[in-house]
């Protein structure tokens, strides 16, 4: 079964650099992929969407690759800030609709 | 903006009783889904709704049920609360968009089971 593996330590960036998280899966190449931002204590909040036949997805200083030969996606965070402290998921559609399969989590911190 | 609301942001319950939790959406979403999500884990589904009065069964439904009734109203039910039910609750939305669902969630139940 599909698998998604985020890592599960803490990253932790310098003010003002760029942001790296890295969502990869395990089997099937999902026709799209989400990234979603998760504040202590409140529900995640929907970012960016990529399909599987784009390879980059930009939205102001977020920028998501997606790369189905090494079954990888990259979230980045340029010009980071430490309001960008936040856990953010990965998440990718399920064979069949409306569901999708949610990734742990990557803890990020951005130090000022 | 898409609205959903949880009925409670913190619940505290014995061991044994029935617990409700309600999810209100305000968008006329077709799509509605319960999560439970646990320190370390992604989020895990336990029962999804794509229509009033349909129901499917997510990965761990085992201990729960659900309600629609309505189209906007979705609930969790805990027919009998054990202490490995003590979790973040998270109930989200969708429209059916033909493939490209973004969910749209609560702000989460923290429930813990005495």
């Amino acid at each position: 079964s599909q698998k998604i593996e985020q890592n599960s330590e803490a990253l932790n960036i310098q003010e003002g650099k760029t942001a790296t998280l890295t969502c990869n899966y395990t089997n099937y190449s999902p026709a799209y992929l989400q990234w979603y931002r998760q504040d202590p204590g409140r529900g995640p909040v929907f970012l960016l969407l990529i399909r599987e036949n784009e390879k980059e997805k930009r939205k102001e200083r977020l920028k998501v690759t997606f790369d189905t030969t090494l079954k990888q996606s990259l979230f980045h965070i340029t010009a980071s800030q430490p309001a960008d402290s936040a856990t953010y998921l990965c998440a990718l559609a399920k064979d069949s609709n409306y569901q999708l399969i949610w990734g742990a989590g990557t803890k990020l911190i951005i130090k000022p | 903006d898409v609205k959903v609301t949880q009925s409670s942001r913190y619940l505290v319950k014995r061991t044994g009783e029935k617990v409700f939790l309600e999810c209100v959406q305000d968008m006329d979403h077709e799509n509605m889904f319960w999560y439970r999500q646990d320190p370390g884990l992604g989020l895990r589904l336990i029962y999804f709704s794509y229509d009033v009065k349909m129901k499917e069964k997510g990965d761990i439904p085992e201990g729960y049920s659900v309600s629609r009734e309505k189209k906007e109203r979705f609930s969790l039910i805990l027919e009998s609360a054990s202490t490995n039910q003590t979790s973040m609750y998270l109930c989200a939305s969708s429209w059916d968009s033909g493939g490209t669902e973004t969910q749209y969630f609560g702000p989460g139940t923290r429930l813990l089971v005495l």
